[in-house]
């Protein structure tokens, strides 16, 4: 079983949907959860950032980490076509500089 | 700030050429990475510094070696280039505290022929 998995997609929507992106993991270590977006041929850029388990917003975009269920989300409200990239979740242990990622989404959400 | 920056952005190789990418940043951080990115697979790390003067490797160091020069910089070479190392080689730093989120430079395209 890989550490975390993710859809590839594509997922692709209409302009102001609601968008959900999720990652599974199998590592109960993980204490830290994040969300990359990746515009194409740009390199990833820091989204989302998660302490443990809970909810965090800013702005339409919302990420949850549910620890039990070993499982992470984040959504996109109303959706704009500048919302498309592709989106990488990833995650770290306490105490350990890297990162175990996501294979990353790719979204488009049309006009 | 330039926050992290990788030279060359593209680069053509022949089988058996060597090369050196160059990342560099100048946010003060202790920790460096090199992924590559292929399609399918995600980001795969190859080598990493936690702290100036020490490299580790990573999940596919195979064919790689890093330098890492400095605080500042942190380089990539490839000793004698395979088709199998085409990839987009992107360059990160992150404080080196153990929980911060890491910042990814501008990437290279490598093609290997």
């Amino acid at each position: 079983q890989k550490e975390v998995e993710q859809d590839p997609g594509p997922l692709s929507v209409p302009e102001g949907a609601i968008v959900s992106l999720n990652c599974t993991y199998s590592n109960s270590a993980f204490q830290y959860f994040m969300w990359y977006r990746q515009y194409s041929r740009k390199g990833p850029e820091l989204l989302m950032y998660t302490y443990s388990s809970g909810n965090k917003e800013d702005g339409r975009f919302t990420a949850q980490v549910d620890k039990s269920s070993k499982y992470i989300s984040l959504f996109i409200r109303d959706s704009q076509p500048s919302d498309s990239a592709t989106y990488l979740c990833a995650m770290g242990r306490g105490g350990s500089e890297k990162l175990v990622f996501g294979k990353g989404m790719k979204l488009t959400v049309n006009p | 700030n330039a926050g992290v920056t990788q030279t060359p952005k593209f680069q053509v190789l022949k089988t058996g050429q060597s090369m050196t990418l160059q990342c560099a940043q100048d946010m003060n951080h202790n920790s460096m990475y090199w992924y590559r990115q292929d399609p399918g697979m995600g980001l795969r790390l190859i080598y990493y510094s936690a702290s100036e003067g020490t490299t580790d490797k990573g999940e596919v160091p195979n064919g790689y070696n890093v330098s890492r020069l400095n605080k500042r910089e942190f380089s990539l070479r490839l000793e004698s280039a395979a088709p199998s190392q085409t990839s987009v080689y992107f360059c990160a730093s992150s404080e080196g505290s153990g929980q911060e989120t890491q910042y990814f430079g501008p990437g290279t395209r490598l093609l290997v022929l």
